[in-house]
């Protein structure tokens, strides 16, 4: 079974500096899918940013960022310019390419609550 | 067009009584997911339902938890005796993934949840 781990339960960051949160999975496959989420206290989960493991290129949405590094099963979160709107939880997720067997749904982290100060 | 929906935003209930919880997907999605959110348990995969297809169940936590789709769209996640340990919030996603065995790129949009009480 994969597993997701975020080492850090709390971040806080000055609004418009930059912020960087880790994620490391555990996988034996050798592609898949890991995305972010946000959840901000409304508890709408919305997806962020998504990297198909069988690309190399890091995935880019405007502010949002990953540092995909396959190897080290590693997929850190940056944040550029932050600002209040940001404030949030945020969870690392993945899912295996294939259906069937309990694989179907996202395995998440436990999340890193994300502060940002003015 | 309306995203996910869930009804109740919030249910209290008393151990032992049987609650569902609803989920209204977004049009033409025919996959559908509920996890449960929990202090303790953080965010667990329950099951699965696509199109008319049995579901996965492998993540329910037991068999007082069961869950049903009913013409392919509206879905009600029923607990029966519920137990304080069920307090959490149950989270609703929809994705318009087609059939087949590979998931492609589709993304799972998320409902805004129901907070379970069970006191």
């Amino acid at each position: 079974a994969q597993t997701v781990t975020q080492s850090q339960p709390e971040m806080s960051v000055q609004e418009a500096e930059t912020v960087t949160l880790s994620c490391t999975y555990d996988t034996s496959e050798s592609d898949y899918y890991l995305f972010w989420y946000k959840q901000p206290p409304s508890r709408q989960m919305i997806l962020v940013i998504r990297q198909e493991a069988y690309k190399q290129q890091n995935a880019t949405e405007n502010r949002f960022s990953v540092n995909f590094q396959k190897a080290a099963k590693s997929f850190s979160l940056k944040i550029s310019d932050s600002q209040l709107g940001d404030a949030a939880m945020y969870f690392c997720a993945y899912r295996t390419l294939y259906s069937g067997g309990g694989a179907d749904g996202l395995t998440f982290g436990k999340g890193t609550h994300l502060i940002i100060q003015p | 067009g309306a995203g996910v929906s869930q009804s109740p935003s919030n249910k209290v209930t008393e151990k032992g009584k049987d609650v569902e919880l609803r989920c209204d997907p977004i049009s033409g999605h025919t996959a559908l997911y509920w996890y449960r959110q929990s202090l303790g348990q953080g965010l667990e995969f329950l099951i699965y339902f696509q199109g008319n297809s049995a579901p996965d169940k492998s993540g329910l936590p037991s068999d007082r938890f069961s869950a049903e789709r009913t013409g392919g769209s509206v879905s009600t996640l029923t607990i029966q005796r519920t137990q304080q340990e069920d307090s959490a919030v149950y989270l609703c996603a929809s994705s318009p993934r087609t059939s087949g065995r590979r998931f492609g790129t589709d993304t799972q949009y998320f409902g805004p949840g129901t907070r379970l009480t069970v006191l």
